[in-house]
């Protein structure tokens, strides 16, 4: 079965720090790979994808993250967060005939002003 | 932009009661998730649709139930409600031109007491 590891429950950094949150999966095809964001009283909303191609792919407010096939990983970063950072970040895997997503158990990340 | 609506943000039942749960899409998308998002447990799925009238168990569909009539609409129904579906309920939607991404409408927040 598949399965989502999110190694951080909770992270801590002040404004300016880099910023890497770990992602392992369990599957042995093909998968997408997604990070869902949740902003405090916000709904679950989309921060990046990998489908194929380029490793390395960009999303929304300066965040990426790589694919490392052989690592069954897809860490997320930011060089530099700010404080409108803090949220709950998920990451997710699809794949399988269904194509369901399974979510990890998110990492909440609090970035001090 | 797609909107996933939920029909409430905050619910509070008693235990025993029928809980229902609305899910509203309006872009014509096959198909149709709920999960609940619990602290320190991520989101996991409780039942999804792939079309009017279909149904299928996710991970944890023990004390739910779901009806989709029409395809903008899903429900989710808890028959008695107990204590331990004290939770976020997230519904979301996929299909379309982004037959991958799914778009999660806002939650409701259910306190059974």
């Amino acid at each position: 079965a598949q399965s989502v590891s999110q190694h951080n429950h909770h992270v801590i950094l002040s404004e300016a720090a880099s910023l890497e949150l770990g992602c392992n999966y369990s599957y042995g095809g093909t998968v997408n790979l997604f990070w869902y964001v949740q902003y405090p009283g916000q709904h679950l909303q989309l921060l990046l994808k990998y489908f194929s191609g380029d490793p390395l792919v960009k999303g929304i407010k300066g965040f990426e993250a790589e694919f490392i096939k052989s690592k069954f990983s897809f860490n997320l970063r930011k060089p530099s967060v700010q404080w409108s950072d803090t949220a709950e970040y998920f990451c997710a895997v699809q794949g399988g005939s269904q194509g369901n997503l399974i979510f990890g158990k998110g990492t909440k990340l609090s970035v001090k002003p | 932009d797609v909107k996933v609506t939920q029909s409430s943000r905050y619910l509070v039942k008693r235990t025993g009661e029928k809980v229902f749960l609305e899910c509203v899409q309006d872009m014509d998308h096959e198909n149709m998730f709920w999960y609940r998002q619990d602290p320190g447990l991520g989101l996991r799925l409780i039942y999804f649709s792939y079309d009017v009238k279909m149904k299928e168990k996710g991970d944890i569909p023990e004390g739910y139930s779901v009806s989709r009539e029409k395809k903008e609409r899903f429900s989710l129904i808890l028959e008695s409600a107990s204590t331990n579906q004290t939770s976020m309920y997230l519904c979301a939607s996929r299909g379309g031109d982004s037959p991958w991404e799914q778009y999660f409408g806002p939650g409701t927040r259910l306190t059974v007491t």
